[in-house]
This record gives structure tokens, sequence and C-alpha cells, in this order.
């Protein structure tokens, strides 16, 4: 079965650096986009970034202002998500998620979600 | 960047009850329109893609229909575990964007 396992999250001082990574198994890493998306305490969704199952294609969240980088490793099945000057407002649970099968389906068709991982940005 | 709007924001219904629920986008997205389920303290869970189309494992209670700009998730004979939040988001363009959520409780 589909897996995505988040790791990474914790507390952050503002203007620090944090890498959040996503483990995925139970289906082929390379046929299917990724996405990241948050969720403030409290809050609602928030899509954060996207990457083509090849890495050829990357998009981002508005309010991230390139602070955020979104990269895959194939020959470890993991995704990950680069924070840099990170503000208080970035704290969230941050969510792996897989996106469409490339080719088949819609990029942004997103079925299967991680339980997530918690940043805290906090002096 | 598309907007999305839902309404009602809180919808108190009872066990049984068929709950209708709406989203608004500020421009077109086709079909490209999925509806969400989630519960405190877990992930969403996709519900409806393609406008209409349930997921895998989604009961039949569930039905999405629309287009264009707007939306309806639709839930007949509403059991205890459909009590949650609810929502919507279009895939049409970049960014992807959410609606702020229908909360649907007793």
């Amino acid at each position: 079965q589909v897996q995505l396992v988040e790791s990474g999250g914790g507390v952050v001082e503002p203007g620090g650096s944090l890498r959040l990574s996503c483990a995925a198994s139970g289906f082929t890493f390379t046929d299917f986009v990724m996405h990241w998306v948050r969720q403030a305490p409290g809050k609602g969704l928030e899509w954060v970034a996207v990457i083509w199952h090849d890495g050829s294609n990357k998009y981002y969240g508005d309010s991230l202002k390139g602070r955020f980088t979104i990269v895959r490793d194939t020959s470890k099945n993991t995704l990950y998500l680069e924070m840099n000057t990170v503000r208080a407002d970035d704290t969230a649970v941050y969510y792996c998620a897989r996106g469409g099968q490339s080719y088949l389906e819609a990029p942004g068709k997103i079925e299967y979600w991680g339980q997530g991982t918690l940043v805290a940005v906090s002096s | 960047e598309i907007v999305m709007t839902q309404s009602p924001a809180t919808l108190s219904v009872s066990p049984g009850d068929r709950a209708t629920l709406s989203c608004r986008a500020s421009q077109s997205v086709s079909r490209n329109f999925a509806w969400y389920q989630q519960k405190p303290g877990q992930a969403p869970r996709l519900l409806i893609y393609g406008a209409s189309t349930r997921a895998t494992g989604i009961p039949a209670r569930f039905s999405g229909s629309g287009s264009g700009t707007e939306f309806t998730l639709t839930i007949t004979n509403l059991q205890s575990e459909d009590f949650a939040i609810y929502y919507c988001q279009q895939y049409n363009n970049w960014p992807l964007t959410f609606g702020p959520g229908t909360k649907v409780d007793l």
C-alpha cells in the first residue's frame, strides 16, 4: 500500500533553516508528481510546492518568495523540502502528498497524504 | 491565483440528514476540482476528484457535482464518522488553492 512518512520537523529559530524528508513506498516513485502541503495550527490547508516525476518542473506557492526548495532523490525514493529564512508564519504541520501519475492524470490531483511533520518557528 | 470560497462555514446536521456543501472558484477551473475530508489530528482524505468521481473506497453517499466556478458536495444519510471539515481544491492552475473549509458538526 502507498506509504508516505515525513520526518525532520522540530523547533527552529526565525531566520534559520530546516530540511524535511518524506520516504515513499508502495508505488513506483518515479511515475508520480509529488507535493508538499502545510497547515498552520487551527487553520486550513495551504499548498506549498510540487515537483514533476522526473524533477523537470517545480512550482511554488506565492507566499514562499523563493525561500523553499522542493527536491526529490529517486535513488532513495525520498522527497525533500529545504526551508530557508524561516518565519513565525511558517509554523505548521507539513504534509507530503502524492499527485497524479505522469502523463495519465492531472498533476494537481492529490490522492495520498502522509501523516505530517510539525515545524515550529520560535526563538 | 484562483481564490476558492466555501459556504457555509459551519453546517449543523444530525445523523441520517442530507448535507449540501458549496464551493466557488474566482475563475473557471473546468472540472479540475476536488473535495477532501479532514478529521482532527488526521491528514486530509481525498473524497472526490474531477468534480464528480469518487476516490477509491469512498462510500456512495458522497457525491460531487458542478463545473466551471460552482461546485457542490452532497452527503446523504450522514453517518457519525462524517462529522469533519471538508475542503475544496482546484488543480486547474498553479498555484493549487484550497477553500477555507466547511465544518460539518452536530
